[in-house]
């Protein structure tokens, strides 16, 4: 069962535009949802985050939006660069899951320039 | 910033061959984890651990055993790999539990 599920599985932008990434999970215990940014040859690294209590995160050109009722969030790339062509996974834990995240598959943005 | 590696980088071994990945951390947290990273799946939890001597069993444990040796050290061992075991490996580390984690730079293996 795929607890954490993203979508698109990649996506093709150009250069400037703003990309938007979708995650939806179904556990409703979840309460922490961290994004995570992998460039080839390299491992994650954490982006950016959001707690339940919270429906929007910002952090310079990425910002969270979360839709607690809808079980939904997406993060949205303002202003796109090729530098930002990467991995994208969104995760997900809550306080009594044992101290793990469930990750998704990703999604594998492209930014044109 | 924490610094996780990984070794060896790359791996080819046969079919029931033993295979020992290692992971070594540096900044003393707590938590250790090895993941594996596959075309379709994404990272996927093997095993855990919240300390020296501890393990927690992950997502997709089968063929797959760990150990947690010290603070900053974690094993992953494959005592009879398989072909399906071919993917790429991350080892990663965080303070607490729902803390960063910190990921090492992966570990390639290839089952023949």
């Amino acid at each position: 069962q795929q607890q954490v599920r993203q979508s698109p599985q990649s996506l093709t932008v150009w250069e400037g535009e703003t990309a938007i990434l979708n995650c939806s999970y179904e556990n409703s215990a979840f309460d922490y949802f961290p994004w995570y940014q992998q460039f080839p040859g390299e491992g994650p690294a954490l982006l950016i985050a959001i707690r339940s209590v919270s429906d929007k995160k910002e952090d310079g050109g990425f910002t969270i939006f979360f839709n607690k009722r809808e079980k939904n969030l997406s993060l949205h790339i303002k202003d796109s660069q090729p530098g930002d062509s990467a991995t994208y996974f969104c995760a997900a834990s809550h306080d009594s899951g044992y101290n793990k995240l469930t990750f998704g598959k990703g999604t594998v943005l492209l930014v044109s320039p | 910033e924490a610094a996780v590696t990984q070794s060896p980088r790359n791996k080819v071994t046969v079919t029931g061959g033993n295979v020992t990945l290692s992971c070594r951390q540096t900044n003393s947290h707590n938590y250790m984890y090895w993941y594996r990273q596959d075309t379709g799946h994404g990272l996927r939890l093997i095993h855990y651990s919240y300390g020296a001597g501890n393990l927690q069993i992950g997502d997709v444990p089968d063929g797959y055993k760990a150990t947690r040796t010290t603070q900053e050290d974690f094993f992953l061992l494959l005592e009879l790999a398989s072909p399906s075991q071919t993917s790429l490996y991350f080892c990663a580390s965080s303070d607490r539990g729902r803390d960063t984690q910190y990921f090492g730079p992966g570990t390639r293996l290839l089952v023949l």
